[in-house]
């Protein structure tokens, strides 16, 4: 069965500091996606980012990018110059529509992160 | 774009009686929409994947008689709660997915209280 993990329940950054998200994955699929979504107080899940797994190019948007490491089943989340508005649970997703015949998420448990002034 | 919307927000009801909550694709059509459920601190748990036109495919231990979902169209899914208990009192989270690239883009969620 497909799992994901994230192993950090909780963690803090000062602000304009950067901070890294870890994320694993159990699979033995070839193909897949992965997902970085945050949650902020407003409960609204927003997508981060979104790396397919042929792609050996790790894909970035603006202060956030990903260390995808397939060979390691890694996928983590570096966000640069953290702001104030960054403060938000964060989760990790995995889908693989060839297993799951839709477009079914696995997600982690998620981190909560804090940004302090 | 990729605007998903869920009503109502907010909603209290009283032991035994139904609820409807509404999720729409407001700028794209979505063959696929998904039912969470999120425990306060707690990752979303998937409860059930609705296809327009087809019966929902239920997760396993979620009670499909009580979780009733309707896809009626490529825009609409609803979920019924129904004769709601206070242990079903939660937050209801609907994603729509594109075909491409399987990425859901998720409502504002709808808090459930039930007295």
């Amino acid at each position: 069965a497909q799992t994901v993990t994230q192993s950090q329940p909780e963690m803090s950054v000062q602000e304009a500091e950067t901070v890294t998200l870890s994320c694993t994955y159990d699979t033995s699929e070839n193909n897949y996606y992965l997902f970085w979504y945050k949650q902020p107080p407003s409960r609204q899940m927003i997508l981060v980012i979104r790396q397919e797994a042929y792609k050996q190019q790790n894909a970035t948007e603006n202060r956030f990018s990903v260390n995808f490491q397939k060979a390691a089943k890694s996928f983590s989340l570096k966000i640069s110059d953290s702001q104030l508005g960054d403060t938000a649970m964060y989760f990790c997703a995995f889908m693989n529509p060839r297993t799951s015949g839709t477009y079914k998420y696995i997600f982690g448990t998620g981190t909560r992160l804090k940004v302090l002034a | 774009g990729a605007v998903v919307s869920q009503h109502p927000s907010r909603v209290i009801c009283k032991s035994g009686t139904s609820v409807k909550i509404e999720c729409r694709s407001l700028d794209f059509q979505a063959t696929t929409m998904f039912w969470y459920r999120q425990f306060p601190k707690k990752s979303l748990m998937l409860m059930a994947t609705s296809n327009e036109g087809s019966k929902a495919t239920y997760e396993q231990g979620v009670e499909k008689d009580k979780f009733l979902i309707n896809h009626a169209s490529l825009t609409l899914s609803t979920l019924t709660v129904t004769s709601a208990h206070p242990e079903d009192s939660s937050f209801y989270i609907c994603s729509a997915s594109l075909i491409a690239g399987g990425v859901q883009f998720f409502g504002p969620g709808t808090r459930l209280t039930v007295l």
